[in-house]
């Protein structure tokens, strides 16, 4: 049972525009939400998080919005360059709880 | 500050022996957890570590586990390895604050033969 899922797996944008990644969650009890970049053979990169008590949060180029209501999570990255090719992960937790639940990824190519 | 270290980063071993892997976690960091990541199933939680008490547990078999020592270094060990086994391990550490990030590091590279 897939309960972070991130429905897009590949992702092709201009260099200068705006990114949107996409994530969607089933379990209720996840509160804190975060965004990972991750190169090959390297571990993921904390890039942004959101707890549920709020519906954006934002970190230079990089905001997430978080619509509790549909259980669905954004990565908006503005504007885009080309050293944000990677994968993006999104993470869910449930609260006192370190385990991370993690989306599948989706791979994001700027393209010069 | 030094980041998540894992070690080695790279490990070939044959089907049917045991493995270990190592974690040094951010200074002052607590919570070690470990994940698998596989081409076909992501990145799956395998379990954390507290004060060097196992707190969660993923639905891994009992092939795999884990410890933490005094220091909140942590070691994983896989015994009678499989060809599935053949994955990405990686380390994250936290702080002991609520809702906080974790950070990762580089990964041991596993191929089981």
């Amino acid at each position: 049972d897939q309960q972070v899922k991130q429905n897009s797996p590949s992702l092709s944008v201009q260099e200068g525009r705006i990114s949107i990644l996409n994530c969607d969650y089933t379990n209720s009890m996840f509160d804190y939400f975060l965004w990972y970049k991750k190169y090959p053979a390297e571990g993921p990169t904390f890039l942004i998080s959101i707890s549920s008590i709020k519906d954006k949060n934002e970190d230079g180029r990089f905001t997430v919005f978080l619509n509790k209501s549909a259980k669905h999570l954004s990565l908006h990255i503005v504007p885009s360059q080309p050293g944000d090719s990677a994968v993006y992960f999104c993470a869910a937790s449930a609260a006192g709880n370190e385990k991370l639940t993690f989306g599948t990824g989706t791979r994001l190519t700027i393209i010069p | 500050k030094a980041g998540v270290t894992q070690t080695p980063r790279y490990l070939i071993k044959t089907r049917g022996q045991q493995v270990t892997l190592s974690c040094s976690p951010i200074s002052g960091h607590r919570s070690v957890s470990w994940y698998q990541q596989t081409p076909g199933q992501g990145l799956q939680f395998l379990f954390e570590y507290f004060s060097e008490t196992q707190r969660n547990k993923g639905n891994f078999p009992g092939r795999f586990s884990g410890r933490q020592f005094s220091n909140s270094r942590s070691e994983m060990n896989v015994s009678t390895l499989e060809l599935g086994d053949s994955a990405l391990y990686l380390c994250a550490s936290s702080s002991t604050t609520v809702n906080t990030e974790a950070f990762f590091g580089q990964g041991t590279r596993l191929t089981v033969v």
